[in-house]
């Protein structure tokens, strides 16, 4: 099974700054990587897929880089709906497809 | 509007069982594979199941294996989770998510069913 790890684990920032999210998986996932926003009581969000495409609407504040191992999730100008949890999930090799623990992203 | 809504949730006893239901609309329900996921109170997002679109590919989470049985029905639009001998630790919110196979990723959430195991 991979493991991903998201750091950190909470951030605190305000309004108008950048967000830096990390995920790292136990082995290569090559470009097989998923980010999602989610906030309490909604339905998750997909952000970026195949490590580094938008999906469809998602601002281009959000951007996703990295392959293998280590990828991030970059939120630039952050926008007050910008604060939630956001994950990492890959299916490189699956079952199980595995999900990180997640980064809450708090208002400073 | 493409959507799907889940419902079945509710509060049911350690070893008890529950069928939960994904209502697909606004898009073509057998033209894609799904997926169940968790989420357990103040923790994060789980994987439990997947189906392909036709039904004759599934896979579960090891933990649920024997227990959860994933199904569809193409012609209601629907997605189904069979959870049998439910445990303490099956607590979570449960969503459904629609598979996109290009961006493979969940393209589609629905807003989740909340299921309780307790005495």
């Amino acid at each position: 099974e991979i493991v991903l790890t998201q750091s950190p684990a909470t951030l605190s920032l305000s309004p108008g700054e950048r967000a830096t999210l990390s995920c790292r998986a136990s082995q290569s996932v090559s470009n097989y990587l998923a980010w999602y926003q989610h906030k309490p009581g909604q339905a998750p969000r997909l952000l970026i897929y195949d490590a580094s495409n938008r999906a469809t609407g998602i601002p281009a504040r959000f951007s996703g880089s990295g392959s293998g191992t280590d990828f991030t999730l970059t939120i630039t100008n952050l926008e007050p709906e910008d604060f939630a949890v956001y994950y990492c999930q890959q299916r490189s090799n699956w079952p199980p497809i595995t999900f990180g623990q997640g980064t809450r992203l708090d208002i400073k | 509007e493409v959507q799907l809504v889940e419902s079945g949730g509710g509060l049911v006893q350690p070893g008890g069982s529950l069928r939960l239901s994904c209502a697909a609309s606004g898009f073509s329900f057998s033209s894609h594979e799904m997926n169940w996921v968790r989420q357990a109170p103040g923790k994060g997002l789980e994987w439990v199941s997947y189906i392909n679109r036709g039904g004759s590919t599934i896979y579960y989470v090891d933990s649920v294996k024997g227990r959860f049985t994933i199904s569809r029905d193409n012609a209601k639009n629907s997605l189904y989770l069979q959870m049998n001998s439910l445990r303490a630790e099956d607590t979570a919110i449960y969503f459904c998510a629609r598979d996109n196979n290009p961006l493979d990723a969940f393209d589609i959430w629905g807003q989740g069913t909340m299921v309780t195991v307790s005495s």
